[in-house]
């Protein structure tokens, strides 16, 4: 029973073209996350979502767009993909206010080439 | 705005022994979470332990402790006894209490166990 699950594992794709990253908790937690973790192993956030809402939207190139079919699901499509890209992406979920901390999914290796 | 410190970009610690990692943050909300992640070579992002800001008594999780230091904003962890399983990057997060919190994060530290 994977509580927050990310599909594809991994990635490899051309520059130019469009790729998904699927994100999908069975935890009932109402907010979803993507975060961003570089070659240096920063993470940084991309984009919040509650209960199907957008709720943080950082400073990500415009070729990124979030979407939320249901509060149980993340999905994030990249558009016109560029070697600055390339990068680890984690979906995430969690309870706000409750602190009980943020379950992240395995990760998606995208590298562009 | 959130920022979360971690000076030590590398600690080596011999299996068995005791090893603090340091963190530092600044937040202006009253109401907030701290957390410590474990990410191993897997990448799988792992919750170590977690602190609300409002209780004084500092947390534990088995081997894994921290020393929080609410006024000089200080929240290092304590790995007791440790393992090789232990090696790992290791990251200290906060997070503010409202639905639009989003969890801000070190730049990590990576810990070494040696025999």
């Amino acid at each position: 029973d994977t509580a927050v699950s990310q599909t594809p594992k991994y990635l490899v794709t051309q520059m130019g073209n469009d790729k998904s990253i699927k994100c999908e908790q069975n935890l009932g937690h109402d907010t979803m996350y993507w975060y961003k973790q570089d070659s240096k192993k920063f993470l940084k956030i991309m984009f919040s979502y509650n209960n199907k809402e957008l709720i943080i939207n950082e400073t990500v190139p415009n070729r990124f767009s979030p979407k939320s079919p249901d509060k149980a699901h993340l999905n994030l499509h990249i558009n016109s993909l560029e070697l600055g890209d390339s990068a680890v992406y984690f979906c995430a979920s969690s309870m706000p206010g409750q602190g009980n901390g943020y379950t992240f999914g395995s990760g998606t290796r995208l590298t562009v080439v | 705005a959130q920022t979360v410190t971690q000076s030590q970009p590398e600690m080596s610690v011999q299996e068995a022994e005791t090893v603090t990692l340091s963190c530092t943050y600044d937040t202006s909300e009253s109401d907030y979470y701290l957390f410590w992640y474990k990410q191993p070579p897997s990448r799988q992002m792992i919750l170590v332990i977690r602190q609300e800001a409002y209780k004084q008594q500092n947390a534990t999780e088995n081997r894994f402790s921290v020393n929080f230091q609410k006024a000089a904003k200080s929240f290092s962890l304590k790995i007791s006894d440790s393992q090789l399983g232990d090696a790992a990057m290791y990251f200290c997060a906060q997070s503010g209490g409202g639905t639009a919190s989003k969890l801000t994060f070190g730049t990590g530290t990576r810990l070494q166990v040696t025999l």
